[in-house]
């Protein structure tokens, strides 16, 4: 079992408010990622990290930000939440290796705006 | 990023029947991963396909690699309620990220 965490795992906050969704993973994983997926619909990836204080923007164009200060650690930022943000945000990694890189998957957050 | 698309979008069949995914891309691949989702779970890595032509199976599910690496399948044999889920594919871009196919929804009667 991979050990990816993500807190908190629901979240429920009005329009407007500032949050942030952390990810924590203990496997010393190189390369990060922030999906965004709709129920049952594809993900989507909005952010990434090759390793410390390297970050990317995904192909899905998304309000928030990211930071990667230490290596275990790669929490997502939203400045000004708004209802079109409701959806599940899901965290992963990966070594950075050549030949086998699937990406280990945390329990995701499920955030409603209101 | 590219779109990879798999059909069919959504898939219901009885129990003990069989069940296919398809996974296509415009390009050639270097490899190209399978992933499951649980209903209200997370996606959990199935395997990974390398070769052109490449079957791999794990107990009732058949992975293959398309000769031109351009697209594969997943077959489940006989399914189970166990098998409901999404299925996704998920193609390589460069070594750093993956683009995930837009999912195949099982569903099973029992």
């Amino acid at each position: 079992e991979a050990d990816i965490y993500q807190t908190p795992r629901y979240l429920v906050i009005g329009t407007g408010k500032k949050i942030t969704l952390e990810c924590s993973q203990t496997m010393g994983h190189d390369k990060m990622y922030w999906y965004q997926q709709d129920p049952g619909m594809e993900l989507h990836l909005i952010h990434y990290s090759y390793g410390v204080n390297s970050t990317e923007k995904g192909d899905l164009s998304s309000e928030s930000t990211v930071s990667r200060i230490r290596t275990e650690h790669f929490p997502l930022t939203l400045e000004s939440a708004r209802p079109s943000h409701t959806s599940q945000y899901l965290c992963a990694s990966s070594r950075r290796a050549s030949g086998r890189n699937e990406q280990f998957f945390g329990p995701g957050t499920r955030l409603t705006v209101l | 990023g590219q779109q990879v698309m798999q059909i069919p979008q959504y898939q219901h069949v009885q129990e003990g029947e069989d069940f296919t995914t398809y996974c296509n891309s415009s390009t050639t691949l270097s490899n190209i991963q399978w992933y499951k989702q649980r209903p209200g779970g997370h996606p959990v890595f199935l395997i990974q396909l390398v070769k052109s032509g490449e079957v791999k199976k794990q107990k009732r599910l058949t992975f293959q690699f398309g000769e031109a690496k351009k697209n594969s399948s997943l077959h489940i044999t006989a399914t189970q309620t166990t098998d409901v889920g999404t299925y996704f594919c998920a193609l390589p871009e460069g070594n750093e990220k993956l683009t995930f196919g837009t999912g195949t929804r099982l569903t099973i009667i029992p």
